[in-house]
């Protein structure tokens, strides 16, 4: 069955500080993609990042970056240089070849100043 | 210019009555999605329309029903409602169908969410 397991309910980081969100996702289709959103207070949902599973090099957007370990399964979040309003809720999600997006419970990050 | 736009964004009504939430994108995109975000944070997929034909009908009540009038468009009609729809519902578009092979570009862009509370 496809799955998306997000193993971090909620983080702390210090402010400046790097932070990778963990993502593990479970398919037995070929072709896939794998997707971070931001999900702020205010509720909007903001597309972070993208990962096909045919790519061959890690998507990188800013201060974003996928760590896309496709033997393990694993499509890690990681912020460099992290912000106060990097807090928020963190869902990581798969798109699956019958257009279905499975989603993860989300990681609630916190930025401590 | 908002890209993604619903409305209303907050709902508070009786149960049993009749709702809609509209949704409208101004992005040109061909294919548009409701979502309903529960109580746990969980994200999922109700309806899913591109080009104004029904793609994703997921096992949701038939007192759930999407319309799209053109393909910038798609509405949530939400008859007899109960206490159980109480959640946030996320409109969202993709200028693809969904990425079938991992080869569309990945971004859904998703509306503000309209907040949906049955009393």
């Amino acid at each position: 069955a496809q799955k998306i397991t997000q193993t971090q309910p909620g983080m702390f980081v210090q402010e400046k500080e790097a932070v990778t969100l963990d993502c593990t996702y479970d398919t037995s289709d070929p072709s896939y993609g794998l997707f971070w959103y931001k999900q702020p207070s205010s509720g909007e949902m903001i597309f972070l990042i993208y990962q096909g599973s045919y790519d061959q090099q890690n998507a990188t957007e800013g201060r974003y970056s996928l760590n896309f370990q496709k033997a393990r399964k694993s499509a890690n979040l990681v912020i460099s240089a992290s912000q106060l309003g990097d807090s928020a809720m963190y869902f990581c999600a798969m798109e699956d070849s019958n257009y279905q997006l499975i989603w993860g419970a989300g990681t609630k990050l916190i930025i401590k100043p | 210019d908002t890209a993604v736009s619903q409305t209303p964004k907050y709902l508070v009504t009786q149960m049993g009555n009749d709702k809609s939430i509209k949704c409208e994108q101004n992005l040109g995109h061909d294919t548009m999605y409701w979502y309903k975000q529960d109580s746990k944070k969980f994200l999922k997929i109700m309806f899913s329309y591109n080009n104004k034909e029904l793609i994703i009908n997921e096992t949701v009540p038939n007192r759930f029903s999407p319309k799209s009038p053109d393909k910038a468009h798609l509405n949530l009609h939400i008859n007899s409602l109960e206490l159980g729809d109480s959640a946030v519902y996320f409109c969202a578009s993709s200028q693809d169908l969904p990425a079938s092979g991992g080869s569309g570009t990945g971004e859904l862009f998703f509306g503000e969410g309209s907040r949906l509370t049955v009393l």
